[in-house]
């Protein structure tokens, strides 16, 4: 089983509020992942996490806060977005280090 | 650079064989993958090649890999409209902190015709 879920599919918000993204995998992966991805682009690594501590942040705007609470959860804290934070938003999960599997996406959009 | 280069765009009729092509830059690289994107959907894994061999293949899927140029090509013989999605090449690099890096190319968009 290769499965990395995430809801919500779809989520919609306005600029003042506070909403989270949500990641599972149960394939005892050890390092998770976020990206955004944009239209017709490829994706942007944002945030990685090794061993549940946080190894990378591409210099990510503090208005998007990563947790990683166990092994198996990951998720993406949202408040305060612009509208070109809209996009899709990825989540991936790896053996350390080994092939990334990703999640179907979260499709974001910020009003 | 750490630039992975591909075609943005390849139009072939149903049944023909299509050829995807990539370059990367970093010589010490060891895994090259292929992902697919459906529209609206998340990346699936189509295959991987190891930077030790020139060849793989799976199903209609064929994977080559010239190290000297730097060059990788994905090749999906008898391709079908359920084929037309993104294809992005991408080259990963292992930093230090137990973790691998993806560098993806733009992405090949494939439309496949009747």
């Amino acid at each position: 089983d290769t499965e990395v879920t995430q809801t919500p599919k779809h989520l919609v918000m306005g600029m003042t509020n506070k909403k989270s993204l949500k990641c599972e995998q149960h394939m005892g992966h050890r390092a998770m992942y976020w990206y955004k991805q944009k239209a017709k682009k490829p994706p942007e690594l944002m945030f990685v996490y090794s061993y549940e501590k946080l190894s990378i942040n591409e210099s990510v705007p503090s208005r998007f806060s990563p947790e990683c609470p166990n092994s198996s959860l990951l998720n993406l804290h949202l408040h305060a977005l612009q509208p070109e934070d809209s996009a899709l938003y990825l989540c991936a999960s790896s053996q350390v280090p080994d092939t990334q599997y990703f999640g179907p996406g979260t499709r974001l959009t910020v009003l | 650079g750490e630039d992975v280069e591909q075609s943005l765009f390849l139009s072939v009729r149903e049944g023909d064989s299509s050829v995807i092509n990539c370059t990367y830059t970093d010589s010490s690289s060891t895994y090259l993958y292929w992902y697919k994107q459906e529209p609206g959907a998340g990346l699936q894994l189509l295959t991987y090649i190891f930077s030790n061999m020139d060849m793989k293949q799976d199903q209609r899927l064929t994977v080559l890999l010239n190290k000297k140029d730097k060059h990788l090509s994905l090749r999906i013989a008898d391709t079908q409209t359920g084929d037309s999605a993104i294809y992005f090449c991408a080259e990963r690099r292992v930093p230090s902190g137990g973790y691998n890096k993806l560098i993806f190319g733009a992405g090949t968009r494939l439309a496949v015709h009747p």
